[in-house]
C-alpha cells in the first residue's frame, strides 16, 4: 500500500492564481481529512469528508473547495490564492469501522508559498 | 471549546537524557488523548494514545498517562536518542466531536550526542 499520498510537495502561486492539491489514499479508508499547519498554531481542519459525495466544512473552510467523488481522492482547490494561505498543508485519512477509528494516516504534505 | 496546550519548544537534550512534554487540555465530556509525532519532511504518525482516565499509551519506549483530574496527558521517555529528534503534537478528539482531532501547537525537540 502506498498510503496517503498528495502531490504537489511543493508550489509557489500568484495571488489570485486558483490551483488543486491532489490527495489519494488506497487503504479505502472513508475519512478523509485536509489540515493546514502554520508555525505556532498547529494543524487546523479546513474541511472534511466522511464518504463519497459528502463534504462538510472545518475550522478555517474560506478560501478553500473539496469535493469527494470516489473513495480514495479528495482533492483540495484554492479558488483565489492569497498570501495568507502560504502553509503546509496535510491529507489524511482513516476508517471509521475499523476498530482504530482515531488513528488519522497523514500524507508528507505540499508546502505553498502565495507571493 | 476543546483545545490543548503544549510547552514550548524547542527542546534540547543530550542523548539518554530523559524527556518530559508537557501537554495539558480543555474538554467537556471524556475525550481521547493522542500524541503524534513529525519527522523532519514527513507527515505526522501516531506515535500513542489513551482513550479513558488513567489509560497508559506506550510505544518506542514513550510513555504518556491520560490524567482527568489534572486534565493532563504528559509524554515522556526515560532515555531519548538522536532518532528522536522531530516535533510532537499532543491532540484531542471529543466524543462529541465527530473524527475532529483538536492539535496543540507542537514541541520540537532536539537530540543531541
Amino acid at each position: 500500500n502506498a498510503g496517503v499520498t498528495q502531490t504537489p510537495k511543493f508550489q509557489v502561486l500568484k495571488t489570485g492564481q486558483s490551483m488543486t492539491l491532489q490527495c489519494a489514499q488506497d487503504m479505502n479508508h472513508e475519512y478523509m481529512s485536509w489540515y493546514r499547519q502554520d508555525p505556532g498554531m498547529g494543524l487546523r481542519l479546513i474541511h472534511y469528508s466522511v464518504g463519497a459525495g459528502i463534504t462538510d466544512q472545518g475550522e478555517v473552510p474560506n478560501g478553500y473547495n473539496v469535493s469527494r467523488s470516489t473513495t480514495e481522492d479528495f482533492p483540495l482547490r484554492l479558488l483565489s490564492a492569497a498570501p495568507s494561505q502560504t502553509s503546509v498543508y496535510f491529507c489524511a485519512s482513516n476508517n471509521v469501522l475499523a476498530g482504530r477509528s482515531y488513528e488519522q494516516y497523514f500524507g508528507p504534505g505540499t508546502r505553498l508559498t502565495v507571493t | 471549546g476543546d483545545s490543548v496546550t503544549q510547552m514550548e519548544g524547542p527542546v534540547t537534550l543530550s542523548e539518554e537524557a530523559f524527556l518530559t512534554i508537557n501537554c495539558t487540555y480543555t474538554a467537556t465530556g471524556y475525550p481521547s488523548l493522542f500524541w503524534y509525532v513529525q519527522y523532519p519532511g514527513e507527515g505526522l504518525q501516531l506515535l500513542l494514545k489513551a482513550t479513558k482516565a488513567d489509560d497508559k499509551g506506550s510505544n518506542k519506549g514513550f510513555e504518556a498517562t491520560y490524567r482527568k483530574e489534572t486534565t493532563s496527558f504528559h509524554l515522556e521517555k526515560g532515555s531519548v536518542q538522536v532518532s528522536d529528534s522531530a516535533v510532537y503534537f499532543c491532540a484531542l478528539k471529543n466524543t462529541g466531536g465527530g473524527n475532529k482531532l483538536t492539535f496543540g501547537t507542537g514541541t520540537q525537540l532536539k537530540v543531541e550526542l
